[in-house]
C-alpha cells in the first residue's frame, strides 16, 4: 500500500531564517506531487505541483519555492522566512496516469514565523 | 479560471436534522467535482466524487450543472460527522496533472 510521510510536524522559526519541508511517497512510482498551504477561512491554495523529477510548476507568486530530487521526495524551500509564511502545508500525492482526482494527503506541517 | 464557493463557514445543526452543504464552482469546461472531508486530528480524505454516483456514510452529492452547484446532503445528521468540509474541482489530467481547487471549507457542527 500507499503511503505519505510529512515532516517536521510542527516548526517555528524566525523571521528571514530558511526553511525546508519534507514529503516522501512510498509504495507507488512516478505520482503528481503538490503543496499546498491551509489557511483558516481561506481553504486550501495549491503552492506548486511536480509531474517528475526536476519540474515543477509554480501556481502563486510567492516567497517559498519547491523541488523534486528524487522521484518520489517533494520539498518546500525559502532562503528568507517572512511573517506572512506562517501556516499549516500539506503534501499530497495522486496516481499520474490515472483520472481519479483523489488525492492522499501528508499529515501536515505547520510552520509559525516568529 | 477555475474557481469554488462554499458559502457557509459554519453549518451547525441537531442530530438527526437533515444536512445540506452548499458549493457551487466556476469552470468553462466539463469539471469533476469531490467533496473532501476533514475529522478531527486526522488527515484531508476524500469523501465522494461525482462520477462515482455513490453515497458514503449516508452522504450523497448531485452535480447540477445548470446551476453549476454540488451540495452535500445527508437525511439525518449524525454526531461523527462533525468534521470540515472543502469541495473541490478537477479539470482532469490537462496541463499538469489532476490539480484540484478548493473551496474554503465548511465546520459542520452536529450538536446532541
Amino acid at each position: 500500500s500507499q503511503t505519505i510521510h510529512q515532516w517536521p510536524a510542527t516548526l517555528v522559526q524566525p523571521v528571514g531564517s530558511p526553511l525546508s519541508l519534507e514529503c516522501t511517497v512510498e509504495g507507488t512510482s512516478n505520482p503528481n506531487l503538490y503543496w499546498y498551504r491551509q489557511a483558516a477561512g481561506r481553504g486550501l491554495q495549491l503552492l506548486f505541483y511536480s509531474v517528475g523529477i526536476g519540474q515543477i510548476s509554480s501556481e502563486v507568486p510567492q516567497n517559498l519555492s519547491a523541488s523534486r530530487p528524487q522521484d518520489r521526495q517533494f520539498i518546500l524551500s525559502s532562503k528568507k522566512l517572512l511573517l506572512s509564511d506562517s501556516g499549516f502545508y500539506l503534501c499530497a500525492w495522486t496516481f499520474r496516469d490515472r483520472v481519479t482526482g483523489e488525492l492522499f494527503f501528508g499529515e501536515g506541517s505547520r510552520l509559525t514565523v516568529l | 479560471a477555475q474557481r469554488v464557493t462554499q458559502p457557509e463557514k459554519l453549518l451547525s445543526v441537531f442530530k438527526g436534522a437533515p444536512v445540506e452543504l452548499k458549493c457551487n464552482y466556476s469552470y468553462s469546461g466539463s469539471p469533476e467535482l469531490f467533496w473532501y472531508v476533514q475529522y478531527s486530528r486526522q488527515r484531508l480524505q476524500l469523501l465522494l466524487r461525482h462520477i462515482s454516483r455513490e453515497s458514503i456514510k449516508g452522504f450523497t452529492a448531485d452535480l447540477n450543472k445548470g446551476e453549476t452547484s454540488f451540495h452535500l446532503k445527508k437525511p439525518f445528521a449524525q454526531e461523527e460527522d462533525s468534521a470540515m468540509y472543502y469541495c473541490a474541482l478537477s479539470g482532469g489530467l490537462t496541463g499538469g496533472g489532476n490539480k484540484l481547487t478548493f473551496g474554503t471549507g465548511t465546520q459542520l457542527k452536529v450538536e446532541l
